[in-house]
């Protein structure tokens, strides 16, 4: 079965830069597109960005260029997602996805990276 | 980028009555829509896409229908288990852009 498991909660302090991972299994993890999504204060969904594992092509929110670096390792099946100089508008709760194959809805999501930004 | 408009914000239902939840495109958007189903501290799960078609394992009372800018989302015969804030998202353009949600509840 598709799972899609993420690292855990970070606590980062402001204008640093957090790292959070997204080990998918159950499929063949180089033919889907991983997507990106942020949900602040249980409020709605953004979509951030999306990677494609085989060949490493990415489409970003032009809202997230600058702000989150999407890469994967193809030996792990693992997706990252880095984001950077951190403010506490970036406060949230993150999900990575996996988008059906020829269509850019989300499948399934993995269970989300709360992303915490205080000093 | 495209506008999803999602309504009511908020709804309260009696169990066994059927909800609709409305989502309006700010322009044609072809069907690609999908509605997401999120229980509380839970990630969103996927009810429907293209507009109409139920993913696997859903439950049948659940439907979708629409076209061009108008898309709905029906639950027949609310059960207890259906609390949860309801997303609609499309994927015609990006950025692909989700609606605001609406939380179902209970009467």
């Amino acid at each position: 079965q598709v799972k899609l498991l993420q690292s855990g909660a970070a606590l980062v302090k402001p204008g640093a830069s957090v790292k959070m991972s997204c080990k998918a299994s159950g499929y063949t993890f180089t033919d889907y597109w991983v997507s990106w999504v942020k949900q602040s204060h249980g409020k709605s969904l953004e979509w951030i960005g999306e990677i494609y594992p085989n060949s490493g092509a990415t489409n970003f929110n032009e809202k997230f260029k600058g702000k989150a670096t999407l890469t994967v390792d193809k030996s792990t099946s693992t997706a990252y997602m880095e984001l950077s100089r951190l403010t506490s508008e970036d406060s949230a709760i993150y999900y990575c996805t996996k988008e059906e194959e020829y269509n850019n809805y989300n499948d399934y999501w993995g269970q989300g990276v709360m992303v915490t930004v205080s000093s | 980028d495209i506008r999803m408009t999602q309504s009511p914000a908020s709804l309260s239902a009696s169990l066994g009555e059927t909800v609709n939840i409305e989502c309006l495109a700010s322009e044609d958007i072809y069907s690609d829509l999908a509605w997401y189903q999120q229980k509380p501290g839970k990630s969103p799960q996927l009810l429907i896409y293209n507009a109409n078609s139920l993913q696997n394992g859903v439950p049948s009372r659940f439907s979708g229908s629409g076209s061009g800018t108008q898309y709905s989302l029906k639950i027949n015969s609310l059960q207890s288990e259906d609390v949860a804030t309801y997303f609609c998202q499309q994927y015609n353009n990006y950025p692909l852009t989700f609606g605001s949600g609406t939380k179902l509840e209970i009467k």
